[in-house]
């Protein structure tokens, strides 16, 4: 069974520009989460998806950020526009069930604004 | 909010050291704790978890033990290993996952 996949592993954008991530989660998980590190500190929560309806997003940092999962599979996040201080790694999470089963994270995409 | 603090890092140890990285957390819930590690170049993978009080995760040599009355979760390991070397990431599941800001652990040959 495939993991949660994401997409492209690394992008590098001028400030401005705008970014579309990509997030495979396991075929089935009901339950999406993005959640952001940036550099060196705590990997903080962003949003979580049931199905494509957005259950909590009271982690997204502003209106340049747009989740949207439609179909209630794969689910991307765009920045638009990116400013420097959005570089970091991006996870995305899925799990089968919310409460506190296991999520399963991917490999996260490093995106670098310049 | 519910939170977690875990030991500021880096942390660097010789091969074959005992290694704690200590964790704490707050909650309102009664949440599942877990450990999650991130190796050089490579994503977020779940090391160890525990679902309730007095629980034991452990997995490849590492254990933790869900202490309710210290609100606690600390990680050991009697034997480190090289291949240890990673960020090692607290965290605490009521329904969305709260990490630690993780500790970077670089174990010298």
């Amino acid at each position: 069974e495939a993991g949660v996949t994401q997409f492209p592993s690394h992008s590098v954008i001028e400030k401005g520009q705008t970014v579309t991530l990509r997030c495979d989660p396991i075929s089935g998980h009901d339950n999406l989460y993005w959640y952001r590190r940036v550099m060196g500190k705590e990997i903080k929560f962003l949003l979580h998806f049931v199905k494509e309806s957005k259950q909590d997003e009271s982690g997204m940092p502003n209106n340049r950020f747009l989740a949207e999962r439609t179909g209630g599979t794969y689910s991307t996040l765009k920045v638009q526009p990116a400013e420097l201080e959005d570089s970091g790694v991006y996870f995305c999470a899925s799990s089968s069930h919310r409460g506190n089963t296991e999520a399963f994270f991917g490999q996260g995409t490093r995106l670098t604004v310049v | 909010g519910d939170s977690v603090t875990q030991m500021e890092g880096p942390v660097t140890l010789s091969e074959e050291a005992f290694l704690t990285i200590n964790c704490t957390y707050t909650a309102t819930g009664y949440p599942s704790l877990f450990w999650y590690v991130q190796y050089p170049g490579e994503g977020l993978q779940l090391l160890l978890k525990a679902t309730k009080a007095d629980d034991k995760g452990s997995n490849k040599g590492f254990e933790a033990t869900y202490r309710k009355e210290t609100t606690s979760f600390h990680l050991e390991k009697g034997s480190v290993q090289v291949s240890d070397s990673a960020v090692y990431f607290c965290a605490i599941r009521d329904d969305k996952i709260i990490f630690g800001k993780g500790t970077r652990l670089h174990i010298l040959p």
